[in-house]
């Protein structure tokens, strides 16, 4: 079945830091590919996606990149800000043609410190 | 436009009773998808309806259920509720029901199970 692993947090930064977080998958064929952030007490939010190979997905400074050969999709952003702590999950969604089933990490939290 | 939004957003059941959590989809969307996220981890798949009818199930107990609504809307019902029940429950809508599509959450329902 499909899976995705995430690093385990929580992750401590300073800001302007850089951050990565990583992302791995198993999965058949081309699934898309997501980010989706929680803030504390909230649902999630999308961050960004990607749906292809080598498609780069970026929003709010944050970029990802659909990496196929090594089944990645790692989540950065150059300068992060305390207003970026929040938990970061990494999801995917298997490709056309199967019911829309979005199969989630576990999660890292981010912690920026000022 | 208002996303999706759940109702309520906080309630405390006692082990073994019903609870029944409300969905209204974005405007337009007709796939609804509901997610249990236990503390500390992803959220994890439990229905998906489209055009009221299921189209995918997780791997949850029968007490689960669910249906939609002629206007796209959506009920999670959840019966003899258990102590591990308690979790925050994500109402997810899209604009199809295709596999890969983007899936937008609301702010859940928080449930408590005492």
């Amino acid at each position: 079945g499909n899976s995705v692993t995430q690093m385990e947090g929580p992750v401590t930064l300073s800001e302007e830091a850089f951050l990565t977080i990583n992302c791995t998958y198993t999965a058949t064929g081309y699934p898309s590919l997501f980010w989706y952030v929680q803030y504390p007490g909230e649902g999630l939010q999308l961050l960004l996606k990607a749906t292809k190979a080598d498609d780069k997905g970026s929003n709010k400074g944050f970029e990802a990149t659909y990496r196929k050969e090594t089944t990645s999709f790692h989540l950065e952003k150059g300068s992060v800000q305390v207003s970026d702590s929040a938990v970061y999950f990494c999801a995917l969604s298997p490709p056309p043609g199967g019911y829309q089933k979005v199969t989630f990490g576990t999660g890292t939290k981010l912690q920026v410190i000022p | 436009d208002a996303g999706v939004t759940q109702s309520p957003t906080h309630l405390i059941k006692t082990r073994g009773q019903h609870v029944t959590l409300r969905c209204s989809p974005i405007s337009g969307h007709k796939s609804v998808s509901w997610y249990q996220q236990v503390l500390g981890q992803g959220p994890q798949f439990i229905f998906q309806y489209y055009e009221k009818e299921e189209r995918g199930r997780g791997n949850f107990p029968d007490r689960f259920s669910a249906r939609q609504f002629p206007n796209y809307s959506s009920e999670l019902n959840v019966n003899a509720l258990l102590l591990g029940d308690s979790a925050l429950y994500l109402c997810a809508s899209s604009s199809t029901a295709v596999s890969g599509n983007t899936i937008y959450f609301g702010e859940g329902s928080w449930l408590t199970v005492v």
